[in-house]
């Protein structure tokens, strides 16, 4: 069965500081894994998509990682803002495009002053 | 990149009636799609809206409980039938724009249902 598991569930650190999400996925085939930030009440915007033969993807202060042989991701957040407070979801496409999409239940961000 | 527009963004439902959720995209799309996202879960797929014929279903939602149209490239509905407080719920409009668009998949803003 296709999963995909993030951890921490939950995470809260200072501004400024910053962090690492995690992501192991059971998919197969794989084809490519994006990285996600919904605001609480909003819908998932995209960070980053990576397919099997890339292995990290900056987006401004947020860099992704793959390693596709050990099936794990990562997000990196650097110097982090306020603004950053979500929840961080990982989904891994068997086949591509939106159909066949495993999602993650997210890390919950939380960033204080 | 895809706006996508859907309405309303959050209402509150008597239990037993039926609501209509609408999705407008800014461009013509292919692929839409109809998620489901429960309190503190991941989202879930309903199913694959398809233009000029009928939605194609996940296991686990019915055409009865979740009617779905498509009447072109670049709206859909999706209708909650017969609400109970287990459909409390984010259900969320996207569309994929496919490789043109490397494959980035949009989401809409999310329409938020408390059933009472």
């Amino acid at each position: 069965k296709n999963q995909v598991e993030q951890s921490p569930q939950s995470l809260i650190i200072l501004e400024g500081k910053n962090c690492t999400l995690q992501c192991n996925y059971t998919v197969s085939p794989f084809s490519n894994l994006r990285w996600y930030k919904q605001d609480t009440g909003r819908g998932p915007v995209s960070l980053t998509i990576m397919t099997f033969s890339e292995n990290t993807k900056s987006n401004g202060r947020y860099t992704a990682t793959l390693d596709a042989d050990t099936k794990q991701s990562s997000l990196h957040i650097t110097a982090s803002q306020l603004s950053d407070s979500a929840s961080y979801i990982c989904v891994v496409s068997a086949r591509g495009g939106a159909d066949g999409l495993t999602f993650g239940k997210g890390t919950h961000l939380i960033i204080q002053p | 990149s895809a706006v996508i527009s859907q309405k309303p963004s959050r209402d509150i439902c008597q239990r037993g009636t039926s609501l209509t959720i609408q999705c407008q995209v800014d461009s013509q799309v292919t692929m839409m799609f109809w998620y489901r996202q429960q309190p503190g879960q991941s989202l879930t797929l309903i199913a694959t809206a398809n233009q000029g014929s009928e939605a194609t279903y996940e296991s686990g939602f019915v055409i009865d409980k979740f009617p779905i149209s498509r009447p072109n490239l670049t709206f859909s509905t999706l209708t909650v039938s017969n609400m109970s407080p287990e459909d409390s719920s984010i259900y969320l409009c996207s569309v994929d724009q496919g490789r043109s668009s490397g494959n980035t998949i949009y989401f809409g803003e999310g329409s938020w249902l408390t059933v009472v």
